[in-house]
């Protein structure tokens, strides 16, 4: 159980163009979904928070304008990352936390997307 | 306030040894504190995790220990196996959201 999945794995597109990302939750609903950017050799870190037919929580220093989040069920949330640039090459990964009585921060990790800019 | 301090930045262990991860926060609103296996390429996977009124959780291989006086945590892999090369993150949270140390890469030789 707790299975996320993204989708494309890979992508490869050219500066100024957008790119869409997918999580999903296939075997459980997921209250929250969150979206980390992780660089080569590096720790993952969060870009934003979203809920479910809610806005997103951007973390500080990420353009809200430019990573646009919808997470329009409680099973999907979408990444789109509009005007693509190079320096926005790097490894996006979504988890979702689980819709229970939990009270704490369980999440599950989707494989991640390797999002290329050329 | 917000780090999580994870060492030794990179580790190598002879296989069949015991491999030790170290990791130290400062938020004591931290409530839970998991571990994650990555691969490159793929996404962390959750390997075992522990709340705070614990001293000490073992999965199989896999044992973490809890120091809430010392604000410190570790993760024990008993028989480390070439398999388990891979980076492993500690993590501390507080509700909705995650703080990870900054990784360490495990080599396990055969």
């Amino acid at each position: 159980g707790a299975v996320v999945s993204q989708h494309p794995s890979w992508v490869i597109c050219k500066s100024g163009t957008s790119v869409k990302i997918e999580c999903r939750s296939l075997d459980f609903q997921a209250t929250t979904m969150f979206w980390y950017r992780q660089f080569p050799k590096q720790s993952l870190m969060l870009m934003a928070t979203s809920n479910e037919g809610s806005k997103a929580t951007y973390e500080q220093g990420v353009e809200k304008d430019k990573f646009l989040i919808n997470h329009a069920s409680l099973t999907l949330s979408t990444l789109t990352v509009t005007s693509a640039h190079p320096e926005d090459s790097s490894f996006y990964i979504c988890s979702a936390r689980v819709r229970s009585g939990r009270s704490y921060n369980e999440q599950f990790f989707g494989p991640g997307t390797r999002l290329t800019v050329l | 306030q917000q780090q999580v301090k994870q060492s030794p930045q990179s580790l190598i262990v002879q296989k069949g040894g015991i491999s030790i991860i170290n990791c130290a926060y400062e938020n004591t609103a931290f409530d839970y504190f998991p571990w994650y296996q990555q691969f490159p390429g793929k996404g962390p996977a959750l390997l075992i995790a522990i709340r705070p009124d614990v001293s000490e959780k073992k999965e199989g291989r896999f044992t973490i220990s809890f120091n809430k006086s010392a604000k410190q945590f570790s993760l024990h892999i008993m028989d480390s196996q070439p398999g388990d090369s891979a980076t492993y993150f500690c993590a501390a949270s507080r509700p909705n959201k995650l703080v990870f140390g900054a990784g360490t890469i495990l080599r396990v030789k055969s």
